[in-house]
């Protein structure tokens, strides 16, 4: 079967960093997606990772072990704004599956 | 430029009636999906639609759910005999492409509230 695995929820510190696991099993894998959702709203882009390694964007980075089935999101320099729903969605084929997200909350 | 649109934002219905939710998606974008999305949980997958292809509705949950898409651009999803179980927010979102490379970035709308009574 399909499965994407991330932790419920989380709880860091203001400008602290924080580590968000996904790992995952498909039947296929063009990619791997984050998304961030803050409440009531919907998901927007954050990151892509299709080769082994960390992509690095400002403060938010991901890193991708294919052989492994994981992935990470590394947030730093947390800032309040940051509390929101972490989504890791894998591609395969013409499909693309996403994880139940992980739920961030941060605190002064 | 635009992004993807949907409406209604907010939708109550009875129990038993039906409804229709409009998705628009981002010009030039070939593939369109819909999730559904209940409070505080993860996304649904309900269906896909890439170009001419046919459809991938493996996520539609029953007969009740169907979902076109005309001239490849607007798509409507119709919930027939609404339930309470049917209540959650339904989000659309278009992309590029889909063959599983950074095309495939979804661009998501802001959501239809759908609250059966």
């Amino acid at each position: 079967g399909q499965n994407i695995d991330q932790p419920t929820e989380m709880t860091a510190t203001e400008g602290a960093i924080v580590q968000i696991n996904c790992t995952y099993q498909t039947s296929g894998f063009n990619g791997l997606f984050w998304y961030q959702q803050h409440a009531g709203e919907a998901p927007t882009f954050l990151s892509y990772n299709v080769l082994d390694g960390l992509e690095e964007k400002g403060r938010f980075s991901s890193f991708l072990s294919r052989s492994k089935g994981y992935s990470y999101l590394l947030l730093k320099e947390l800032q309040m704004k940051d509390s929101a729903s972490y989504l890791c969605a894998v591609t395969g084929g013409f499909k693309t599956i996403f994880g139940a997200g992980t739920r961030l909350f941060v605190k002064a | 430029g635009a992004g993807v649109s949907q409406s209604p934002s907010n939708k109550v219905t009875e129990k038993g009636k039906d409804v229709e939710l409009r998705c628009d998606p981002i010009s030039g974008h070939t593939a369109l999906y819909w999730y559904r999305q209940s409070l505080g949980q993860g996304l649904e997958f309900l269906i896909y639609f890439q170009g001419n292809s046919a459809p991938d509705k493996s996520g539609l949950p029953s007969d009740r759910f169907s979902a076109e898409r005309t001239g490849g651009s607007v798509s409507t999803l119709t919930i027939q005999r609404t339930q309470q179980e049917d209540s959650a927010v339904y989000l659309c979102a278009s992309s590029l492409g889909g063959a599983g490379h950074i095309t495939d970035t979804q661009y998501f709308g802001p959501g239809t509230r759908l609250t059966v009574l």
